[in-house]
């Protein structure tokens, strides 16, 4: 069965310092992912989104960067954290190709940054 | 670019009541997805609607698509302190994506 990987589960961060979230999926081949944003009591936002190894679509001009070195690893980062970037981030994948394919989430980041 | 409304945003209720959170759209969708997140948790698939006019039901929860593929709504009848959570819909950006636009969510909570 397939499974979905986010670490780490809380993370509190300086402003300026640096960001790197993992995600990885087990037990499916190319994978699309994605990573959301949800901001206290709001709804998800779209981040990135990629469909293979180097290919990422991003969503919304912002402070952040993702990257897919590998089939099942999704990486997001940023060089210098904002407050703003405070939120809960969720990585998530769906099957490759398929039309509204249901979305699979990690357990999320809760990230604070202060 | 392509928004999908939610309706409302927070609903209190004694348990036991009904419950009907809506979705609506200023286009027509392909299709629709239902979401769950309980508190402090991520969210987890409910259903897919693609049909025009389809109606779906999950033991106390019922999901339409409207004939228009424009709008849906998700009912849950006599609810129970297990339906606390916030409930999202959840539409494609564009067609033969798996880009899903979401919702703000309705935020249920369920009074003993």
């Amino acid at each position: 069965s397939q499974t979905i990987h986010q670490w780490p589960a809380t993370l509190v961060q300086p402003v300026g310092s640096p960001l790197s979230l993992e995600c990885t999926v087990e037990g499916t081949s190319n994978p699309n992912l994605y990573w959301y944003r949800q901001a206290a009591g709001r709804g998800l936002q779209l981040l990135f989104y990629s469909v293979g190894i180097g290919q990422i679509s991003s969503e919304v001009p912002q402070n952040l960067s993702a990257s897919r070195p590998q089939d099942r690893q999704f990486i997001l980062s940023s060089k210098k954290l904002l407050l703003s970037d405070s939120g809960f981030y969720l990585c998530a994948w769906s099957r490759l190709g398929a039309m509204g394919e249901k979305l699979f989430f990690g357990s999320g980041t809760q990230l604070s940054v202060l | 670019g392509q928004q999908v409304m939610q309706i409302p945003q927070y609903q209190h209720v004694q348990e036991g009541e009904d419950f009907t959170t809506y979705c609506n759209s200023s286009t027509t969708l392909s299709n629709i997805q239902w979401y769950k997140q309980r508190p402090g948790g991520h969210p987890v698939f409910l259903i897919q609607l693609v049909k025009s006019g389809e109606v779906k039901k999950q033991k106390r929860l019922t999901f339409q698509f409207g004939e228009a593929k424009k709008n849906s709504s998700l009912h849950i009848t006599a609810t129970q302190t297990t339906d606390v959570g916030t409930y999202f819909c959840a539409a494609p950006k564009t067609r033969n994506t798996g880009k899903l636009i979401f919702g703000q969510g309705t935020t249920l909570q369920v009074k003993p």
